[in-house]
């Protein structure tokens, strides 16, 4: 089974603060990518990585930056954290493989609380 | 531009109805992948079934039938004889060769209630 984590399910933080949200595959994917999910506003990509140390801006990439130096591992950074990032976020992961590509697999999710 | 359309937000339904979900996707591409995603309360996303252009032949799963019909771009899902662990947001995606760059277009969800 493919297995996506995430560092945290709850977090709280206040606002200004730089804060790491962590991915962890386990299935040697080489694409990951990272959303958030607001309601009413559905799932925005924000990042995403298709090898390690590579990067493309996703739909919302503002006040985010991510790092991807191994290849299980895709983090998440808000440099200063506000309010209105309070939000779900969600990791998934993809094989370049045949058969499974572009079928993203995802993480627990984590809900992020700035105030 | 591709994308996603589930019109229904929410539907409720008593447990042991059947409930079908829609969704309609606009794409130029002529190969491209649909999937369906289930999120439960505890708020993960699990893959349910991925779909290539190229095979319209029907699936079904247990409880769980998709239809695709490309004439009118559809890739409906039922479920039959409901249950109330079915209760969750269900997402509709797309994937094409020609746009995507590995990405999906998502479908804004349904909300699916199951009354017991």
């Amino acid at each position: 089974d493919v297995k996506v984590t995430q560092s945290s399910r709850y977090l709280v933080k206040r606002t200004g603060e730089k804060v790491f949200l962590e991915c962890v595959q386990d299935m040697d994917h080489e694409n990951m990518f990272w959303y958030r999910q607001d309601p009413g506003l559905g799932l925005r990509l924000i990042y995403f990585s298709y090898d390690v140390k590579m990067k493309e801006k996703g739909d919302i990439p503002e006040g985010y930056s991510v790092s991807r130096e191994k290849k299980e591992r895709f983090s998440l950074i808000l440099e200063s954290a506000s309010t209105n990032q309070t939000s779900m976020y969600l990791c998934a992961s993809s094989s370049l493989g045949r058969e499974q590509k572009e079928t993203q697999y995802f993480g627990p999710g984590t809900r992020l609380l700035v105030l | 531009a591709q994308k996603v359309t589930q019109a229904q937000t929410e539907i409720s339904v008593v447990e042991k109805e059947d409930v079908t979900l829609d969704c309609v996707y606009e794409t130029r591409d002529t190969t491209y992948y649909l999937f369906w995603y289930k999120q439960p309360p505890s708020g993960e996303l699990v893959f349910l079934i991925r779909r290539n252009s190229f095979d319209e032949q029907n699936e079904i799963s247990g409880r769980y039938s998709w239809n695709f019909q490309k004439s009118t771009s559809s890739f409906n899902f039922t479920i039959t004889a409901s249950q109330v662990v079915d209760s969750a947001v269900y997402f509709c995606a797309l994937s094409d060769v020609m746009d995507s760059n590995y990405q999906l277009i998502w479908g804004a969800g349904t909300k699916l209630i199951i009354k017991p």
